[in-house]
C-alpha cells in the first residue's frame, strides 16, 4: 500500500462547477498537508498548505484535513478553464527536516 | 522576484553521454532537492542537500550524482544516461524550519536518444 493514494483522473468538469480533489494516507505522523498545482511541462507550484486538521480557505480554493480519517480534500469553487492542470497532494511530518511524500496527482480539465 | 531557476528547460542527450542539469535559487533556502518525475507519476526524490550535507535516497541509482558548490547552486550529474532516465527533473528548495512546502523550479525535460 502506498503511503499516499490519489485518484489520477482525468476529471472533466464544466466551467463554473465545484471541483473536489481528494487524497488518503496511511502515515499517522503526517502533520503538514499541501496541494500543488502543476501545469503541463512546468514544475509544481504550491497552492495551499495546512498544518494538522481543519479547513483553510484562499479565494476559490478550500483545503480540508481530517486526520481521524486520514483524508484530505481540495475544493475549487467556480472552476475556470485556467484551473486545468494536475493537482498533487503532498504531506510531511513535523520537527526538523521531514521528507515530503507526494501523491501521483489528479489531472483536471475544466471545459468552457 | 525570489525564485528557483533550472537550466536548460529541455535537454537532449545521447545514450551513455554524461549530462549535467543545473539549478539556482535566490531564496536563500538551506535545503535543495532533486526530483525525477515521469509521466503520470509522483515526483520521486533522488537526493537532497541540507546545507552542505548530502543525503542520498536508498533507491537512487549510482548513475546519478549531485554537487552543491554554494548555497545558491546545485547540479545533477547523470554519468551514463539510459533510455529509462528520460524524465522531467525538478529542483526544489525549502527552509528546514518551516513545513510550508517546497518551491520548485520549472524543471528540465531530459530526452535520451
Amino acid at each position: 500500500q502506498k503511503e499516499v493514494e490519489q485518484d489520477p483522473g482525468p476529471l472533466s468538469v464544466p466551467e463554473g462547477a465545484i471541483v473536489s480533489l481528494n487524497c488518503t494516507y496511511s502515515n499517522s505522523a503526517f502533520q503538514y498537508f499541501m496541494w500543488y498545482r502543476q501545469y503541463s511541462r512546468k514544475g509544481p507550484e504550491l497552492l495551499m498548505y495546512t498544518y494538522s486538521s481543519g479547513n483553510k480557505e484562499d479565494g476559490r480554493f478550500t483545503a480540508q484535513v481530517d486526520k481521524s480519517s486520514k483524508y484530505i480534500s481540495l475544493f475549487i469553487r467556480d472552476s475556470q478553464p485556467s484551473d486545468s492542470a494536475t493537482y498533487l497532494c503532498a504531506m510531511s511530518g513535523s520537527g526538523g527536516y521531514q521528507k515530503v511524500t507526494f501523491g501521483t496527482g489528479t489531472k483536471l480539465q475544466v471545459i468552457p | 522576484d525570489a525564485m528557483v531557476i533550472q537550466n536548460p528547460r529541455y535537454q537532449v542527450t545521447q545514450f551513455g553521454k554524461p549530462v549535467t542539469l543545473s539549478c539556482s535559487q535566490t531564496l536563500n533556502h538551506n535545503v535543495m532537492y532533486w526530483y525525477q518525475q515521469k509521466s503520470s507519476q509522483a515526483p520521486k526524490l533522488l537526493f537532497h542537500y541540507y546545507d552542505k550535507d548530502f543525503n542520498n535516497e536508498a533507491d537512487t541509482p549510482d548513475n546519478f550524482q549531485s554537487r552543491r558548490p554554494n548555497t545558491s547552486f546545485c547540479f545533477l550529474d547523470i554519468r551514463s544516461p539510459g533510455l529509462g532516465d528520460a524524465a522531467m527533473y525538478l529542483c526544489a528548495t525549502s527552509r528546514v524550519d518551516r513545513g510550508d512546502g517546497y518551491t520548485f523550479g520549472s524543471g528540465t525535460r531530459l530526452t535520451v536518444v
